[in-house]
């Protein structure tokens, strides 16, 4: 079956703009999660969804950072006045959840470059 | 959530077992160990989760002993395809998940 997609693969934006980040998990996995991976670094958590609600916006670096998931499958990941830190590859998992749902499947990531 | 600590980077030859050691001091008695794979320029991809003892599946053996302080992810018979970022994890696997550095594989012919 079809794995977790994000779109765009590649954004490029100047700084001070808005962007919008797409992540379509596997169906019917009810958690989503979002992580942003520097060069030479592992993935950094940003935020969890469990269904349509945030269970843990912890990793979420700024107010400038937000994520929905209106209907508890597509998540958008929104950045308003991008800054050039920004720039990173952005990545989404998803899993089934519950019971013997640990396994955390991973999209190829959107990379975001701030200019 | 515990810190890991492994090796920044080891080299292999094909055919040969490779084994990368984890340490994790501060593991809570909730915490699994979780190890994914990263290829470059995709996400990561999970190997491989054990609580205790030894857990083996198709692609790895993982080696946990007694105290839970480390934990060893042995790949046998590696091949080149098996050049990736691996990174090992403790925690709890439902919520979200703490990367370190990873270790870099480089499987030379």
């Amino acid at each position: 079956g079809a794995g977790v997609s994000q779109t765009p693969s590649n954004k490029v934006t100047e700084k001070g703009k808005y962007v919008e980040l797409r992540c379509d998990p596997i169906s019917g996995h009810t958690a989503l999660y979002w992580y942003r991976q520097s060069l030479g670094q592992g993935p950094e958590f940003l935020i969890y969804f469990q269904g349509t609600g945030a269970a843990d916006d912890s990793g979420l670096p700024n107010d400038r950072f937000f994520a929905v998931r209106p209907e508890g499958s597509v998540s958008t990941l929104k950045i308003q006045r991008t800054e050039r830190g920004d720039s990173a590859v952005y990545l989404c998992a998803s899993s089934s959840g519950g019971g013997r749902g640990y396994e955390q499947f991973f999209g190829p990531g959107t990379r975001l470059t701030v200019l | 959530l515990a810190k890991t600590t492994q090796p920044i980077s080891m080299d292999s030859y094909e055919g040969q077992e490779v084994n990368i050691t984890c340490s994790h001091n501060n593991i809570a008695t909730n915490d699994y160990i979780t190890w994914y794979q990263q290829f470059p320029s995709q996400g990561p991809r999970f190997i491989i989760q054990g609580y205790k003892t030894k857990v083996t599946n198709e692609v790895a053996s993982l080696f946990i002993p007694a105290d839970r302080k480390s934990s060893t992810l042995s790949l046998p018979r590696v091949s080149l395809s098996d050049t990736a970022v691996y990174y090992c994890l403790v925690g709890d696997p439902f919520q979200k998940l703490v990367f370190g550095t990873g270790t870099r594989l480089l499987v030379s012919p």
